[in-house]
């Protein structure tokens, strides 16, 4: 019945080791989001697709990128974790990007670094 | 600019009556939504309400809506343990289609 997917829901790197955090959505929503929760602290949006159009929030560092090879698949890449990319990590879909389209999240995974 | 803001814990008695209260200052925002985020979980679409309401009834859930305060709530009746959550607002608006989270309230919901 999960209709936003991320696997796997736990992931330790080392620090400086590539990682790839990947989710699936069974909803065909055009659009896909990563969002970065640390402890305490409200989701922040690092980059959305809609589509095949990559959107990249203004503050989000160069270190992390996605691919989102079709509708139902998008990764986020982390080219060289830090300590403080430890975090949890949240991808969303929704419909349209529209402010009334709800957006519908996956049970995140929860990155640590070694 | 953009800031969403809660309070950021309640505590209650089982089968009473939570209120999370949250703030914005936006004056564009179109949709206000509300998530429940689980220990070590994503977060759950509870409800949504557009701006030119004022309440949404939803089972045990009604959001309340202050446009000219720019001030959200959302009623839990009969909270349960189960309740027991972080509980996020959030805003978007027209022009930047995108969700800007309040900092959470953590309900505690005591026997």
């Amino acid at each position: 019945d999960a209709m936003v997917i991320q696997n796997p829901r736990y992931q330790v790197t080392q620090f400086g080791k590539p990682v790839t955090l990947s989710c699936s959505q069974t909803l065909n929503h055009n659009v896909m989001y990563w969002y970065q929760q640390k402890s305490s602290q409200a989701p922040k949006l690092l980059f959305h697709y809609y589509d095949k159009d990559f959107n990249n929030e203004a503050d989000t560092p160069d270190n992390f990128q996605s691919r989102r090879p079709n509708t139902s698949f998008c990764f986020l890449d982390i080219r060289s974790p830090g300590l403080g990319d430890a975090a949890m990590y949240l991808c969303a879909t929704s419909r349209e990007g529209t402010e009334d389209q709800p957006q519908h999240f996956g049970d995140g995974t929860r990155l640590s670094i070694l | 600019g953009e800031d969403v803001e809660q309070s950021l814990f309640l505590s209650v008695r089982e089968g009473d009556s939570s209120v999370i209260n949250c703030t914005y200052t936006d004056s564009s925002s179109t949709y206000l939504y509300w998530y429940k985020q689980e220990p070590g979980a994503g977060l759950q679409l509870l409800t949504y309400i557009f701006s030119n309401m004022d309440m949404k009834q939803d089972q045990r859930l009604t959001v309340l809506l202050n446009k000219k305060d720019k001030h959200l709530s959302l009623r839990i009746a009969d909270t349960q343990t189960g309740d027991s959550a972080i509980y996020f607002c959030a805003e978007s608006t027209r022009t930047a289609s995108k969700l800007t989270f309040g900092t959470g309230t953590r309900l505690q919901v005591t026997l």
